[in-house]
């Protein structure tokens, strides 16, 4: 059982559309991660949030805006996408205070932009 | 900026027998950490095995062991007595400390196939 939850597994929008991306923790992590992974590549940094602040932002299209509400909950607000944003995004969180801590990744959102 | 290299795109390996993933990587940092993360098919990705690299002793994890040269910058992960659940893409990642704490890099992947 995965303690990363990303919902939903599945989403499939047109480039209209306004949609959502939900990740929860509840291993008290203070740090929180946005990844996009395309098939058979690796995953790549999107957001970082370190105690509910942005930290990271790896210049993402403004189509893309996070938002972490709390220390267990972040979202990725999806916006007029494009169709080459087809992706799985992948959540992940880490304690952050000790830096040898690995990633703890979500199962992933299955985006498809039509 | 940091970079990793996994050399070897597809890999396979007869079930019960022994493979070694290499990675390779390279920064201009001298306290980092080191990891090995697998993502099966149902694709969720999970840690294999981590690093310290201020500690010459070799992690070791059951089957799964890692060979670290610090100077040669490499850092290879052995799977001893594969079993099929092994299937999976492996990937080898480096964490920085310090600057930039927290953000990964990531190497291309390798696809190991464990035939029975």
């Amino acid at each position: 059982d995965t303690e990363v939850t990303q919902t939903p597994k599945h989403l499939v929008m047109g480039m209209t559309n306004k949609k959502s991306l939900k990740c929860e923790q509840h291993m008290g992590h203070r740090a929180m991660y946005w990844y996009k992974q395309k098939a058979k590549k690796p995953p790549e940094l999107m957001f970082v949030y370190s105690y509910e602040k942005l930290s990271i932002n790896e210049s993402v299209p403004s189509r893309f805006s996070p938002e972490c509400p709390n220390s267990s909950l972040l979202n990725l607000h999806l916006h007029a996408l494009q169709p080459e944003d087809s992706a799985l995004y992948l959540c992940a969180s880490s304690p952050w205070d000790t830096s040898n801590s690995p990633l703890h990744f979500g199962n992933g959102t299955r985006l498809t932009v039509t | 900026a940091q970079t990793v290299t996994q050399s070897q795109p597809e890999m396979s390996v007869q079930e019960a027998e022994t493979v070694t993933l290499s990675c390779t990587y390279d920064t201009s940092e001298n306290n980092y950490y080191l990891f090995w993360y697998k993502q099966p098919p149902s694709r969720q990705m999970i840690l294999v095995i981590r690093q310290e690299a201020y500690k010459q002793q070799n992690a070791t994890e059951n089957r799964f062991s890692v060979n670290f040269q610090k100077a040669a910058k490499s850092f290879s992960l052995k799977i001893s007595d594969s079993q099929l659940g092994d299937t999976a893409m492996y990937f080898c990642a480096f964490m920085n400390q310090g600057t930039n704490a927290g953000k990964s890099t990531f190497g291309d992947g390798t696809t190991l196939t464990v035939k029975p």
